[in-house]
């Protein structure tokens, strides 16, 4: 099992570029996450889903979209990058069970916008 | 809404000393999740405990599940330089799908 995969690791985006950030799970998992993590803030979600085919916004969702085309992939879309999007993007997911194990994280994907 | 305080911040301590962190929230949650973040890589999960008093272990890791659900503690024994990392707490935010972490305990081993 590779549990939960980001592509890329790094990027370097100018002010106004856009791009999508990968996530992949291979465990079957129903719900997927993507948080930023700036220093000194924590985990903050962006958005999730529950399921193939649904999305919902998390806490700080603007300047970002989200696709979930397959269970087992969830992107993370960027249009028009700014520099408050620098920042070290994670990936997680989990299991429908109730009372399971948490989440599981990715690697992350280190972006900065200049 | 819920939050989750995290103390301390920020510790420095010396290699074979005890550890002990606390994660506080003025809600109820019904599950807790300690996790650990080294450098450079993402959350990985330390311990789940699932009922108030629960005391649950991982090797030197120790995490209690505080009687009243509002609060949990983390304690390390006999610490060694590879603990070194972020340790936050989690909890799912009532009625939703999410989880709610914690601000971090930044862990500094001496040797």
């Amino acid at each position: 099992n590779a549990g939960v995969t980001q592509t890329p690791k790094f990027r370097v985006l100018k002010t106004g570029q856009s791009m999508t950030l990968l996530c992949a799970q291979d465990m079957n998992h129903e719900y997927m996450y993507w948080y930023r993590q700036d220093p000194g803030m924590g985990l903050r979600l962006i958005h999730y889903s529950v399921g193939e085919g649904t999305t919902a916004k998390g806490e700080v969702p603007d300047g970002y979209n989200v696709s979930r085309l397959k269970k087992q992939n969830f992107l993370l879309g960027l249009e028009s990058a700014a520099p408050s999007q620098t920042s070290v993007y994670f990936c997680a997911s989990r299991e429908r069970l109730a009372g399971g194990p948490g989440q599981f994280f990715g690697p992350g994907t280190r972006l900065t916008v200049l | 809404g819920q939050q989750l305080n995290q103390s301390p911040q920020s510790m420095f301590i010396q290699e074979g000393e005890d550890v002990s962190m606390n994660c506080t929230s003025s809600s109820i949650f019904n599950t807790w999740l300690w996790y650990k973040q080294d450098p450079g890589e993402g959350p990985v999960l330390l311990i789940a405990l699932y009922k108030a008093g629960e005391l649950t272990s991982n090797g030197r890791l120790t995490a209690q599940f505080g009687i009243t659900r509002k609060d949990s503690f983390l304690n390390i024994s006999a610490s060694i330089p590879s603990d070194v990392g972020i340790y936050f707490c989690a909890g799912p935010a009532s009625g939703t799908y999410k989880y709610i972490f914690g601000t971090g305990t930044r862990l500094k081993v001496l040797a």
